[in-house]
């Protein structure tokens, strides 16, 4: 069945360190991939999204996410944290062969420490 | 561009009562979601139409239930609200090529109370 994993619930860093919030997936065929990011009592909105291409993709806000298909990951990751990174993250994959399904992952929580 | 509007923003209702909420996408997009959102359960897809048909559907009762219009404004509606149907409702809008869908771009949500 097609899945989308999130391993961390939560996610601690300290600010100026380096960030990465995990997401594997489980899909047929070739995923279309999103990240998501929610703050604090704001809307979600879109952050990155892997098609085709370069492996490594860059986002809003400094962001950029790796897709790696032999481990069927594409993780979101950033040089160096700001508080103001903290927020909500989903993960989420568009299943092409499954009536082109958005399938989301259960959201990671990062939380950036001064 | 303005961006995918929802109304009402807040709402207030009681258990047995029926609801319905708007959703207005970003001007050419044609594919539209909803989910429900709540702090237990996190990002719950509801169903997704495209082209006035519903492509997707989630794992909810036949409460809830929704429709696509031919500008593309969809709406929701809930049937019988029980307490757990307090949430809040998100719409997304994303463009499509040739019925794909890219990213979506998502409104502020309406806040249900059931009370």
């Amino acid at each position: 069945a097609q899945s989308v994993a999130q391993p961390e619930d939560q996610v601690n860093v300290a600010e100026g360190n380096p960030l990465t919030v995990k997401c594997t997936y489980s899909v047929s065929g070739n995923p279309y991939l999103f990240w998501y990011v929610q703050y604090p009592n704001r809307g979600l909105q879109f952050l990155l999204k892997y098609i085709t291409g370069d492996n490594l993709v860059k986002g809003s806000y400094g962001f950029e996410a790796e897709f790696n298909k032999s481990q069927t990951s594409f993780h979101l990751k950033k040089p160096s944290a700001l508080v103001s990174d903290s927020a909500l993250y989903f993960c989420a994959v568009r299943d092409m062969r499954s009536n082109y399904q958005l399938i989301w992952g259960a959201g990671t929580k990062l939380i950036i420490k001064p | 561009k303005a961006g995918v509007t929802q109304t009402p923003r807040y709402l207030i209702k009681t258990r047995g009562q029926q609801v319905t909420l708007s959703c207005s996408p970003i001007s050419g997009h044609r594919s539209v979601s909803w989910y429900q959102q709540t702090p237990g359960q996190g990002l719950q897809f509801l169903f997704e139409y495209f082209s006035e048909t519903q492509r997707n559907k989630g794992n909810f009762p036949g409460r809830f239930s929704g429709r696509q219009f031919s500008n593309s404004r969809s709406e929701m509606n809930v049937s019988t609200l029980e307490l757990g149907d307090s949430a809040l409702y998100l719409c997304a809008s994303s463009k499509t090529d040739r019925g794909l869908s890219y990213e979506q771009y998502f409104g502020p949500g309406t806040r249900l109370t059931v009370t």
